[in-house]
């Protein structure tokens, strides 16, 4: 079974630092793996996904994400934070199955602070 | 495109009442998806669907049921609603699997079920 660990459930930085968010996952054969952000009231929306193509992927608003195997994790960054980032973040791994069924890290809500 | 939609936004039941949640996806996506999302709890997947007429249960199926009579519409349903099932719905859908790549699902808006 695949499963996915985020690290921290709140993550709190001052505008235009570093801002990292840890995804670690447990997997028996080569995952592919998503981060999504969620803002409040709203659906989520897809920030970047890795699918073995490159390890560093790039997504949008400037975060990415790199896969490493060794460690098996796929942390979440971005160089210089800012207020609209503020946000919930998860981390999920789709099975090997036909159904692309997605399993969800519990999240990290991300507070940017001035 | 509208993209996925849920039908309704917001929802007050009381216990044993029974619901349906709709989702509409203009994507033509063969698979379709029901979570619930619990604080601290991410997204737990409910049912899901890779096709017109195929249902299949997931993580937390009990007290819920669906049905995908059409490609592009997937339905919840609450036959006995209980104060356990107060919960944020979302609904998703992604294309089918196939090249060996996995492609993302794309989210509704949610909708905002309290069972009093």
């Amino acid at each position: 079974a695949q499963s996915v660990t985020q690290l921290g459930s709140h993550v709190s930085v001052s505008e235009g630092a570093l801002v990292l968010l840890r995804c670690n996952y447990s997997s028996s054969v080569p995952p592919y793996l998503f981060w999504y952000v969620q803002y409040p009231n709203q659906g989520l929306q897809l920030l970047l996904k890795y699918t073995s193509a490159a390890t560093l992927v790039k997504g949008i608003n400037g975060f990415e994400a790199e896969f490493k195997k060794s460690e098996t994790s796929f942390h979440l960054t971005k160089p210089s934070a800012h207020m609209s980032d503020a946000a919930e973040y998860f981390c999920a791994v789709t099975d090997t199955g036909t159904a692309s069924k997605l399993t969800f890290g519990t999240g990290t809500r991300l507070q940017v602070t001035l | 495109n509208a993209g996925v939609t849920q039908t309704p936004k917001f929802r007050v039941l009381k216990t044993g009442q029974s619901m349906t949640l709709l989702c509409a996806q203009d994507m033509n996506h063969e698979y379709m998806y029901w979570y619930r999302q619990d604080p601290g709890m991410g997204l737990r997947l409910i049912h899901y669907s890779v096709g017109e007429g195929t249902t299949a249960k997931g993580e937390v199926p009990d007290g819920y049921n669906v049905s995908r009579l059409k490609k592009q519409n997937f339905l919840l349903g609450l036959e006995s609603a209980a104060p356990s099932q107060t919960s944020v719905y979302f609904c998703a859908s992604s294309r089918i699997r196939g090249g060996g790549l996995a492609y993302e699902q794309y989210f509704g808006p949610g909708t905002r079920l309290t069972v009093t």
